[in-house]
């Protein structure tokens, strides 16, 4: 069966660092892949989206990896503020039709 | 209106009740998706609207678990007979068209005594 794995519950981490998360799945081809951001009591929030072609994809302090060959992508937060405490979920899907499948997320905490 | 919105924002109810809840999508959105996320858990998927219908309700976990979308905008899940189980934050996502981002409202935190 399918199954998505994210790295750990919970991180936390100094601010000014680079927080690191992982997404590993399973069973899956994805076409893509999406991270999106929760706080609490709050739906999730898209960040990036990366496609099967892409190795990596930028946007402003974010970065995310995308390796079908590992079937892993990993989710950079460079110089991190304590704003960015929040859970971070990867949705990998393998294509547009089909229903969006959560991680359990991962809690980042950012310490100032 | 500015995004999705849903109603109530907490609902408790007596097992065995039935309970109603409701999502308004962002104007225009062809698509809409109803999610239930236990505590811990990430967003489980129920069911899809494209337009009027759903084009995949594989994530109901059983007939208990009804949702309509009549005029293909405002939806409504409809849960019978509610079971302690059934406790959970359900959301709310639309998207201008399938396949494309979705957009969350902030979910109903639905409590079965």
């Amino acid at each position: 069966s399918q199954k998505i794995e994210q790295n750990s519950e919970a991180l936390n981490i100094q601010e000014g660092k680079t927080a690191t998360l992982t997404c590993n799945y399973t069973n899956y081809s994805p076409a893509y892949l999406q991270w999106y951001r929760q706080d609490p009591g709050r739906g999730p929030v898209f960040l990036l989206l990366i496609r099967e072609n892409e190795k990596e994809k930028r946007k402003e302090r974010l970065k995310v990896t995308f390796d079908t060959t590992l079937k892993q992508s990993l989710f950079h937060i460079t110089a991190s503020q304590p704003a960015d405490s929040a859970t971070y979920l990867c949705a990998p899907r393998n294509s547009g039709n089909t229903p969006l499948v959560f991680g359990k997320g991962t809690r980042l905490s950012v310490i100032a | 209106g500015a995004g999705v919105s849903q109603t109530p924002s907490n609902k408790v109810t007596e097992k065995g009740k039935y309970v109603e809840l409701r999502c308004d999508p962002i104007s225009g959105h062809t698509a809409l998706y109803w999610y239930r996320q236990s505590l811990g858990q990430g967003p489980e998927f129920l069911i899809y609207f494209q337009g009027t219908g759903a084009a995949d309700d594989s994530g109901l976990p059983n007939d208990r678990f009804f949702a309509v979308r009549p005029e293909g905008s405002v939806s409504t899940l409809k849960i019978q007979r509610t079971e302690r189980g059934d406790s959970a934050v359900y959301l709310c996502a639309s998207s201008l068209l399938a396949g494309e981002t979705q957009y969350f409202g902030p979910g109903t935190r639905l409590l079965v005594l």
